[in-house]
């Protein structure tokens, strides 16, 4: 199984600046990453796949990079709405897996 | 337009058998690629997979949790099912239903709300 390690657990940011958050797996996966978000009470909603590819609808200051065992998604410029969980998840093979989320809070 | 919701009781007693319901639309389960997943999240904790189904009706399942789990599609009343058995207070969790819109990318782009179930006597 594929272990997911995202870091740091919370981080705490003001409005209008940006977000650096890490996910790292315990063997490569190659490309195959996607980032989620989550708001309380609500869904996940799809962010990024393929480590880089941003889903439909998704604004721009989202942007994800990296591959094998060490991936990034970075927020420029945050907004309100961006406060949020965020979880990365692989698909490598077929026994999928989340990493444990990071928590964006504001400063 | 894509829409899921997942319908199922909202508890249950430990050791009995949950069955959840996905009920879909503007989903073709059995054409392209696409899949639909079973995704759970205990209250304040991180999501886990649990189960996905392909358009082939193949199945996969979480490796922790595959000896409890079965997956199935009705894709005359476009539904896929889930049943957990030997329920446990720690299987309390929301549960989700979601599309893979291309089972060459097993990422989720379209949720269900998630339905709450309490295992609880």
């Amino acid at each position: 199984e594929v272990v997911l390690t995202q870091s740091p657990a919370t981080l705490s940011v003001s409005p209008g600046e940006g977000a650096t958050l890490s996910c790292r797996a315990s063997q490569s996966i190659a490309s195959n990453l996607a980032w989620y978000q989550q708001k309380p009470g609500q869904a996940p909603r799809l962010l990024i796949y393929g480590a880089s590819t941003r889903a439909t609808g998704i604004p721009a200051r989202f942007s994800g990079s990296g591959s094998g065992t060490e991936f990034t998604l970075t927020i420029r410029s945050l907004q309100s709405e961006d406060f949020a969980l965020y979880y990365c998840q692989h698909y490598n093979n077929w026994d999928l897996t989340f990493g444990g989320g990071t928590k964006v809070e504001i400063k | 337009q894509v829409t899921l919701r997942e319908s199922g009781p909202a508890l249950v007693k430990p050791t009995q058998t949950l069955t959840l319901t996905c009920t879909f639309s503007g989903i073709s389960l059995g054409t392209g690629t696409v899949c639909v997943g079973w995704i759970r999240q205990p209250p304040g904790k991180a999501l886990e997979w649990l189960a996905l189904i392909d358009w082939d009706g193949d199945k996969y399942y979480s490796t922790s949790l595959k000896t409890r789990l079965t997956i199935s599609k009705d894709a005359s009343k476009d539904q896929v099912v889930l049943t957990m058995t030997n329920m446990d207070p720690v299987d309390t969790a929301t549960y989700y239903c979601a599309r893979v819109p291309d089972g060459n990318y097993l990422v989720f782009d379209y949720w269900g709300p998630g339905t709450v179930v309490t295992v609880s006597s």
